[in-house]
């Protein structure tokens, strides 16, 4: 079975300042991991993604992504959060050993508020 | 740009009327997904094709919703008869997971329907 876990609905940073929005998976084997973006009245955008090799992967608008394996994480990052950054942020997970069946797993989903 | 279409972008309908949602996946991409958003249960995954066959609709009401793909370049989400609860936004999204390139197990959204049933 593959899990996505997003502990906050809400998060609430200044603009300027950095954000993180946390995400942790449950998978059996090693994980595909997923951020994706949905602006008010739009689809879901792809931001970034991890499969293997580095642990920090670099997204779309000056997002990253820092994959964590003992603490099943990957906590979205962005160093200096902008206005426009506000929007729903979804993680997904998707276990490589899967042999087919299963589409990605995502998240609740966290709204990120960033005041001016 | 190749990008998922979906038609209607807005529909509203009375209970108990057939409602027809198409969706046109990006050339070549061989997995096609099915998902309804509300503000109460946020995304849920109703149906997923995999080159043009059904690999999973668990998450879809069988007594009154059908999904298909006609062909590879048209999927189809029907609910008949509609009822108010089904008022959502209903996105279709497709991807590839044929061999592996970088985009394997991505997913494109299309801009999704808004139903609104009264």
């Amino acid at each position: 079975a593959q899990s996505v876990a997003q502990p906050e609905d809400q998060v609430n940073v200044a603009e300027g300042n950095p954000l993180t929005v946390k995400c942790t998976y449950s998978v059996s084997g090693n994980p595909y991991l997923f951020w994706y973006v949905q602006y008010p009245n739009r689809g879901l955008q792809f931001l970034l993604k991890y499969i293997t090799g580095d642990n920090l992967v670099k997204g779309s608008y000056g997002f990253e992504a820092e994959f964590n394996k003992s603490q099943t994480s990957f906590h979205l990052k962005k160093p200096s959060a902008l206005v426009s950054d506000s929007a729903l942020y979804f993680c997904a997970v998707r276990d490589w050993g899967d042999t087919g069946r299963r589409a990605l797993t995502f998240g609740s989903g966290t709204r990120l508020q960033v005041q001016p | 740009d190749a990008r998922v279409t979906q038609t209607p972008r807005h529909k509203v309908t009375e209970m108990g009327q057939e409602v027809t949602m198409r969706c046109q996946p990006i050339l070549g991409h061989n997995t096609v997904f099915w998902y309804r958003q509300t503000m109460m249960q946020g995304l849920e995954l109703l149906a997923y094709f995999r080159n043009r066959a059904p690999l999973d609709d668990s998450g879809m009401p069988k007594d009154r919703f059908s999904a298909e793909m006609p062909d590879a370049t048209l999927a189809t989400l029907k609910i008949q008869p509609s009822e108010p609860r089904d008022s959502a936004v209903y996105f279709c999204a497709s991807g590839s997971d044929r061999g592996w390139g970088q985009a394997r197990y991505e997913q494109y959204f299309g801009p999704g329907t808004r139903l609104t049933v009264t």
